[in-house]
């Protein structure tokens, strides 16, 4: 079974409006951390994002905020006032906590395009 | 204000030949994590390293790669007699000693490596 699933491989949005791209997630562990990562067409992964699974309030990084559902097993990223440097390929990826191990387990991405 | 380093940021080999991608974390970081990306890919872990240390090589193929991270110096990822399916992005994240929490891997920009 997959670990971290992004259902959405192409997303389309107009400059200024909000866009929501799914992660839904699968892991028996009771902490884990949700992550995600940008990764332009230069290549480079960046940062966004982070969720703890104890932490009790979504997380928000300026125009990124994390819609956190634990029940549902689902960690869905909303950019706000899409701008066109947001065109780019988008990672969820998940931390479980089996002692002292952190490797990251990745979704396959969605390819998000701001129109003009 | 360095942060991951990792090069060549390119490389092309011919089948049969050796790889070696080198992989400077951030100063200070002592955890070190390789991750592969094949085209139209999310990344997958390969190994987890410390100083001196593999932790987890449960993404490694058994056979040709191998992994270091020495007291002094890069990491270092060998792929030995490359073969066409090696031609990936190779990424390297590094992390600090503390455990848990919303720290984050850092990425370095990768090495795309080409085999002919």
């Amino acid at each position: 079974a997959q670990k971290i699933t992004q259902t959405q491989p192409g997303m389309f949005v107009q400059e200024k409006e909000a866009v929501t791209l799914d992660c839904t997630y699968d892991t028996s562990d009771q902490s884990y951390g949700l992550f995600w990562y940008k990764q332009p067409s230069s290549g480079e992964m960046i940062f966004l994002i982070y969720q703890g699974s104890y932490d009790e309030q979504n997380a928000t990084e300026g125009r990124y905020s994390l819609n956190f559902q634990k029940a549902r097993k689902s960690a869905n990223l909303v950019i706000s006032a899409s701008q066109l440097g947001d065109s780019a390929m988008y990672f969820c990826a998940m931390r479980e906590d089996p002692g002292s191990n952190y490797k990251l387990t990745f979704g396959k991405g969605t390819l998000l395009t701001v129109n003009p | 204000n360095a942060g991951v380093m990792q090069n060549p940021r390119h490389l092309v080999r011919r089948r049969g030949q050796e790889a070696r991608l080198r992989c400077s974390p951030v100063k200070g970081h002592s955890h070190v994590y390789w991750y592969r990306q094949l085209p139209e890919e999310g990344l997958k872990f390969m190994v987890y390293l410390q100083k001196e240390n593999i932790i987890d090589e449960s993404g490694m193929p058994k056979e040709r790669f191998s992994a270091e991270f020495p007291k002094e110096g890069p990491s270092i990822l060998r792929i030995q007699q490359v073969v066409r399916g090696d031609s990936a992005a190779y990424f390297c994240a590094s992390s600090p000693q503390t455990s848990g929490g919303s720290y984050e891997q850092y990425f370095g920009p990768g090495t795309r490596l080409t085999v002919t």
